[in-house]
């Protein structure tokens, strides 16, 4: 089992959707990425975040430590939304980042 | 130039070359990373700089070897590489606090497309 996990792995919207991708982890943690890779492989970081709620434009990530768990929400998705967007942790007392496998979500007009 | 730069951006190379990979940051940033990402495998960790000097290698087969001659500047070299090297080689910069490396945000350049034949 690997020690972060997403959900889905595949995800298709229609344009204006309430997205949702959830994050799970077995690991202590000092802080939470949520990454945005784009087709020709480029990557951005889109928060980073290690308690509550942080809210950028349409996109909104929040982290429950105690449940181990995050979300990265999209309202009123958009077809350029669609990538691959991916949960890493930055592990507790060792600095070690570990990366879920990512979500592809593609959203249609 | 702005942000993380690489080149080359795409490399096809044989098993017996010898390539160098590059990486500029043009952020001042303190640190700097190397990640590969294979297909249908979740990006890997290779190794971290800072301040020039190299902190982290997960257990990276030799053949591989980085080299970080000041802090906006990366290099990977790339000798007698496999098949299975073939992925996306990303470059990423931060600026790191006392925290640890990965408490702050990491920005990436775009990537090189290695393919090994």
């Amino acid at each position: 089992k690997n020690e972060v996990e997403q959900s889905p792995q595949n995800l298709t919207a229609q344009e204006g959707e309430f997205i949702t991708i959830n994050c799970s982890y077995s690991v202590g943690i000092s802080a939470l990425h949520w990454l945005q890779q784009h087709p020709g492989g480029g990557i951005v970081s889109l928060f980073m975040l290690s308690s509550g709620k942080k809210k950028h434009g349409r996109l909104i990530a929040t982290i429950n430590i105690q449940e181990k768990h995050s979300s990265l929400h999209i309202t009123a998705s958009h077809p350029r939304d669609s990538a691959v967007y991916i949960c890493a942790v930055a592990l507790h007392n060792t600095d070690k980042l570990i990366f879920g496998t990512g979500t592809r979500l593609q959203v249609f007009p | 130039e702005t942000g993380v730069t690489q080149t080359p951006r795409h490399l096809v190379m044989g098993m017996t070359n010898k390539k160098s990979l590059k990486c500029e940051q043009h952020l001042g940033h303190n640190a700097m990373y190397w990640y590969k990402q294979s297909a249908k495998k979740p990006l890997e960790l290779m190794f971290v700089y800072s301040l020039e000097e190299r902190v982290e290698n997960n257990s990276v087969p030799s053949r591989f070897s980085p080299e970080c001659p000041n802090s906006s500047h990366l290099f990977l070299h790339l000798h007698t590489l496999q098949p299975e090297d073939s992925a996306l080689y990303l470059c990423a910069s931060s600026q790191v606090k006392t925290s640890g490396f990965f408490t702050d945000t990491q920005y990436f350049g775009p990537g090189t497309r290695l393919t090994v034949l």
